[in-house]
């Protein structure tokens, strides 16, 4: 089974611009969360989506959203990037409750 | 506020010592227990999960956690270290289906 598949690897952004990470779970696995992880805060959770639903949300500003296709691909959406958003995010799926699989993340870096 | 703590931030230790990673969490009600292991340049990987029955929960790569409920801990525990068990170490607790992180434990394993 493929494992989780997070696209683009690497991504440099100007602050003020949006941009848009994508997530592909394993096969089968309907919940797809997505976590943000920087040296000084760690790993802070964003949100979870299942069956094309946001189920559950961190405390983020809503600059920070996302959606869930049918296909339960996931795609995370950050707009009016700030310097602070510079990090790695994580993209994490699994069968509904059981536990999270992630991918390899995607670094942001904001300047 | 519902927490993880982690004990140590940074534990060096030589081959063949026994490691104990300490965590702690402050939740109610029903929790999913689950320590990750993040080798260097790697994704994060699960070591071990605790949902119920036995306290004591055996893990991959001869790596152990048990669960006192009393105490709110889940402590990590491996008899004997390898150099290749250098890594970060992040215990997590899922509540009500969100997945929340301690700081890590950054282990550094001396030949």
């Amino acid at each position: 089974k493929a494992g989780v598949t997070q696209t683009p690897r690497y991504l440099i952004k100007t602050r003020g611009q949006q941009v848009t990470l994508s997530c592909s779970p394993i096969s089968g696995h309907r919940s797809v969360s997505w976590y943000q992880q920087t040296p000084g805060q760690g790993l802070q959770f964003l949100f979870e989506y299942f069956s094309e639903t946001q189920r559950n949300k961190g405390n983020f500003p809503g600059r920070f959203s996302g959606r869930q296709f049918s296909n339960s691909r996931s795609e995370m959406n950050v707009s009016t990037l700030e310097l602070g958003d510079s990090a790695l995010y994580l993209c994490a799926s699994s069968e509904d409750r059981g536990e999270a699989f992630f991918g390899q993340g995607t670094r942001l870096t904001v300047v | 506020a519902q927490s993880v703590s982690q004990h140590n931030h940074h534990v060096i230790l030589s081959e063949a010592a026994s490691l104990e990673l300490g965590c702690n969490y402050s939740y109610g009600g029903t929790v999913n227990l689950f320590w990750y292991v993040q080798y260097p340049g790697q994704h994060l990987q699960l070591l071990l999960k605790y949902f119920s029955g036995d306290p004591l929960v055996k893990g991959i790569k001869g790596f152990e956690a048990e669960f006192i409920k009393s105490k709110f801990s889940f402590n990590l525990r491996k008899p004997s270290v390898q150099w290749s068990d250098t890594a970060e170490y992040f215990c997590a607790v899922k509540s009500w289906g969100k997945l929340q992180f301690g700081a890590g434990t950054q282990v550094v394993v001396t030949p």
